[in-house]
C-alpha cells in the first residue's frame, strides 16, 4: 500500500493556461474523489469517479474544470483558462468498496499568477 | 442540504490539557461522521469515524468522539494533549450509501489547533 499519490506537488501557472493534475489511487480502490481547498477553508467536493465512470460533479465544477479517470485507474484534473481564483490545494482520495473511509493524498497546491 | 458547522476557529491549550473540538451538523437522517486531522501544506487524516452502534467511537492518536443525535453534535475530545497534536482538525459528514460505501462528504472550515508548552 503505497498511498494516494499527486502529482504535481506544487504548480505556479499564469492566468489563462491550462493545467492538468495527476492522481494515482491505492490499487484496489474502485472510488476516486476529487476535492478543492482554498486557504482557511475545508474541502470542497468536485467530482468523484467509480472506476471509469464519473458519477458525480459538484456545480463548482464549472465547464473550465475536466476530470478523467480512463480505465478506472489513475485520475486527471485539467483546469483550461486558469482564473486567479483557482488557486487552491487540489486534493484527491480514494476508498475501497463497501467502505467508508477515504485515503487522502498530499495534494496539488495550484497559484495562478 | 448537508452542513458542518465547527463553531472555534482556534483554540489554544497547554501541553497535558484536555481537550474537546465542537462540531454541529444538519442532515436529513443519520449520516456517516468524521474527523480529519491536517499538517501544514499536507493532506488529510482519517482519525476516527461513526456510522452507527456505540454513539462513542475511538480513533488513533488517542481521539475519541461521541454523537449525540438529539443535539446533531459529533464533538472530538482528547484527554491529555501533546505538542504533536498541533494542527488542523476537519469535521466532516456523508451520506450513508446501502453498499456501505463513502460517497462525497461536506466538511466544516476547520479548527487550528495551537499547543503551548
Amino acid at each position: 500500500d503505497t498511498g494516494v499519490s499527486q502529482d504535481p506537488r506544487h504548480k505556479i501557472t499564469k492566468r489563462g493556461q491550462n493545467v492538468t493534475f495527476r492522481c494515482d489511487p491505492i490499487s484496489e480502490h474502485n472510488r476516486l474523489y476529487w476535492y478543492r481547498q482554498t486557504l482557511g477553508q475545508g474541502p470542497e467536493f468536485l467530482t468523484y469517479f467509480q472506476n471509469e465512470a464519473q458519477l458525480e460533479k459538484s456545480r463548482l465544477l464549472s465547464d473550465r474544470f475536466s476530470a478523467e479517470r480512463p480505465k478506472g485507474s489513475f485520475s486527471t484534473l485539467e483546469i483550461q483558462r486558469t482564473e486567479q481564483g483557482d488557486s487552491a490545494m487540489y486534493l484527491c482520495a480514494s476508498s475501497p468498496p463497501g467502505n467508508y473511509g477515504y485515503t487522502f493524498g498530499s495534494g496539488t497546491r495550484l497559484t495562478v499568477v | 442540504a448537508q452542513s458542518v458547522t465547527q463553531p472555534d476557529i482556534h483554540i489554544t491549550v497547554s501541553e497535558g490539557a484536555s481537550l474537546e473540538l465542537r462540531c454541529n451538523y444538519s442532515y436529513g437522517a443519520t449520516p456517516y461522521l468524521f474527523w480529519y486531522v491536517q499538517s501544514p501544506g499536507q493532506g488529510l487524516q482519517l482519525l476516527l469515524k461513526y456510522f452507527s452502534g456505540d454513539t462513542l467511537v475511538q480513533g488513533i492518536k488517542g481521539f475519541e468522539a461521541e454523537f449525540k443525535r438529539s443535539q446533531s453534535s459529533f464533538n472530538l475530545r482528547k484527554p491529555s494533549v501533546h505538542w504533536s497534536d498541533a494542527a488542523e482538525y476537519f469535521c466532516a459528514v456523508g451520506p450513508v450509501e446501502v453498499s456501505g460505501t463513502a460517497s462525497k462528504l461536506t466538511f466544516g472550515t476547520g479548527t487550528r489547533l495551537q499547543v503551548t508548552l
